[in-house]
């Protein structure tokens, strides 16, 4: 068990549709990312958050975005839905900042999303 | 940009043997991360291993080993005693140690253990 963890782990939903994905990362982390995993793009990176602010962008989507709360859990929203957005979506955290000592990720198990 | 390369996408060991996977990466800095991370059927992504660009000596974690060799832009992991359980995805992963964490996967290796 990392410590981060993710709900919900199975998503089910038509295209067009609109979810949310909710992590909270293991404690004293501060530093959340969001990956999606697909069988034609691989592991790919979407986006970082560091103590409630955005960090970084990777491919992510116009029609997705999230955000990071005060109490530092994470959602990533997911909208107009296509069946190309299924996936498995990773959130990870680590201790964040400047520091060494916080390079590591941890993964959350996961939400796998499946868009009829 | 940075990029990660894994060339094997499956390979097999006999239990108790050892197998070495490789992964080849692309980057014009000189300090960074490097990490190996395990997926099982589960699909969790489990930490294997990681090595500091700046540290010559390569990383052990009990069975399992790296080979880090800097000027060849190479990381194979090396795993000993091979079990039944180690029988995963594996995935090398960049983190560069510049303004983002974010993590560069490669495509993965598929490790197969037979008894």
């Amino acid at each position: 068990d990392s410590g981060v963890t993710q709900t919900p782990k199975h998503l089910i939903t038509a295209t067009g549709q609109r979810v949310t994905l909710r992590c909270s990362p293991r404690s004293g982390d501060l530093s959340v990312y969001w990956y999606q995993q697909s069988l034609d793009q691989g592991l790919q990176f979407l986006i970082q958050y560091y103590n409630g602010e955005e960090r970084a962008k990777g491919n992510i989507l116009e029609r997705f975005s999230a955000q990071q709360f005060p109490d530092l859990h994470s959602e990533l929203n997911l909208s107009s839905l296509e069946l190309g957005d299924s996936a498995l979506y990773f959130c990870a955290s680590s201790v964040g900042g400047s520091s060494r000592v916080g390079d590591t990720q941890y993964f959350g198990p996961g939400t796998r999303l499946t868009v009829l | 940009a940075q990029t990660v390369t894994q060339s094997q996408p499956e390979m097999s060991v006999q239990e108790a043997e050892t197998v070495t996977l490789s992964c080849t990466y692309d980057t014009s800095e000189s300090d960074y991360y490097l990490f190996w991370y395990k997926q099982p059927p589960s699909r969790q992504m489990i930490l294997v291993i990681r090595q500091e660009a700046y540290k010559q000596q390569n990383a052990t974690e009990n069975r399992f080993s790296v080979n880090f060799q800097k000027a060849a832009k190479s990381f194979s992991l090396k795993i000993s005693d091979s079990q039944l359980g180690d029988a995963a995805m594996y995935f090398c992963a960049y983190r560069t140690s510049y303004n983002t964490d974010k993590l560069i996967f490669g495509t993965g290796t598929r490790l197969q253990v037979f008894p």
